[in-house]
């Protein structure tokens, strides 16, 4: 079975540039995740969504950023304008929520991430 | 601002010693993650704790969940090379981990 599989894997753009970012989750998981890792740190989240519905974004910077997850499926993140302080990999997850009848708890799966550069 | 603080930031020892990470934090969770990741790729799950007190182990790892469930430690006995790593904890605030919080993480490196 593929996992998360994100795209581009790396990206390098001018500041006040706009980019977008693409996740595909793992088929049959509804819960995404979007997460902003910076070098040597643990990655901090961004937005959660429960199928189509963003159930926390509270730590989105929502003057710039923006998301969307069509059908429950996919989900995009952009940009725009981009500034340097932006330069991160931005990580996406998805996990079987709610856990599997042998399981209490689920694992986040996470896809390889975008290297975003601003220059 | 992080909620779980991990230490060490970064750890350099040789293969063959033992070592310790921490995790800690004042809030409580429901449960916690310890979590691995190489370079380039994204973090990989390695065990999940529930239980204040629980002790789990996974070959050379031992991993223990503090017993008012704010902290939790990941002991690596006679450490090898393929240890290294980015090591991340994750908490979760509501039972199912659907609400997950990394730590600051730590650098492990194993040098031969």
């Amino acid at each position: 079975e593929a996992g998360v599989v994100q795209s581009p894997r790396y990206k390098i753009i001018e500041k006040k540039q706009p980019v977008a970012f693409w996740c595909n989750p793992i088929s049959g998981h509804n819960t995404l995740y979007w997460y902003r890792q910076n070098l040597g740190q643990g990655p901090e989240l961004l937005i959660r969504y429960e199928n189509e519905e963003a159930v926390d974004d509270s730590q989105l910077p929502k003057d710039r950023f923006s998301a969307e997850r069509l059908k429950g499926v996919d989900s995009t993140l952009k940009i725009q304008p981009a500034e340097l302080g932006d330069s991160a990999v931005y990580l996406c997850a998805s996990s079987p929520w709610p856990p599997g009848p042998f399981s209490m708890n689920t694992e986040a799966f996470f896809g390889q991430g975008t290297r975003l550069t601003v220059v | 601002t992080q909620l779980l603080e991990q230490s060490p930031q970064f750890l350099s020892i040789q293969e063959g010693e033992n070592l310790t990470v921490y995790c800690n934090s004042s809030s409580v969770f429901s449960s916690l993650q310890w979590y691995r990741q190489e370079p380039g790729e994204g973090p990989v799950l390695l065990v999940t704790v529930v239980t204040g007190g629980e002790v789990k182990k996974l070959k050379r790892l031992t991993f223990q969940f503090g017993d008012a469930r704010k902290d939790s430690s990941l002991h690596i006995t006679a450490a090898q090379p393929g240890d290294t790593g980015l090591y991340l904890c994750a908490g979760a605030q509501n039972f199912g981990n659907e609400k997950l919080t990394f730590g600051t993480g730590t650098r492990l490196t194993i040098i031969p």
